[in-house]
């Protein structure tokens, strides 16, 4: 495994509450992002960081928002979950450039 | 815009049988190109990747060559397994920018 925490990896929670997904990497890579995977769309960009305090929208990013205050840590936050939401939920990281890992990935259900 | 087109699926085949999945991308510049595996309940693992032009990317029995005058990176593999069911998913990057996917074709391998 390539050093990536993603937590919780099941959540069930109520529509209009907050959610925040957590990803925690202890490889000191440069790029974190997060993706969300449903079924027949593949996966989706939805925030990307560049580093600390850096972070930038993907495809699918409203509804979303992010924060980095340190280097190991990108959190996902859901300000308000609403039902089409409910997703498998990935963070990946890469020390720049190509390759990225991903993490195990979070089942997030909206009800 | 950019994007991956990779065929839809399932796809299933006995074991020993020759595998093909297509993946057509559109891209400017030069893009990297990659295959990811996704096993079931798992996060998405590296198969193998082509950097430039006829290069061709090989792992576990996989190959892909990178055709840019067909924009194309097809997936290979002469002889599947039933340990090759998964979905696999056909991807681009272009420097430091984040991974675009294809959509994912799964495919399962009966004995």
């Amino acid at each position: 495994d390539a050093g990536i925490t993603q937590s919780p990896r099941h959540k069930v929670t109520e529509t209009g509450t907050p959610v925040t997904l957590r990803c925690h990497q202890t490889e000191n890579h440069r790029y974190m992002y997060w993706y969300r995977q449903d079924p027949g769309h593949g996966l989706r960009l939805i925030h990307y960081s560049y580093g600390v305090k850096d972070t930038d929208k993907g495809e699918v990013s409203d509804g979303y928002s992010v924060s980095r205050s340190k280097t190991e840590d990108f959190l996902l936050t859901l300000e308000s979950a609403t039902s089409s939401q409910t997703s498998v939920y990935f963070c990946a990281i890469s020390p720049g450039g190509e390759q990225a890992f991903f993490g195990q990935g979070t089942r997030l259900t909206v009800v | 815009g950019n994007s991956v087109t990779q065929m839809e699926g399932p796809v299933t085949l006995s074991e020993e049988a020759f595998l093909t999945i297509n993946c057509t991308y559109t891209a400017t510049g030069y893009p990297s190109l990659f295959w990811y595996v996704q096993y079931p309940g798992e996060g998405l693992q590296l198969l193998l990747k082509a950097t430039k032009a006829d290069d061709k990317g090989s792992n576990k029995g996989f190959e892909a060559t990178y055709r840019k005058e067909t924009t194309s990176f097809h997936l290979e593999k002469g002889s599947v397994q039933v340990s090759d069911s998964a979905v696999y998913f056909c991807a681009w990057n272009s420097g430091n920018t984040p991974l675009v996917f294809g959509k994912g074709t799964r495919l399962s391998v009966i004995a």
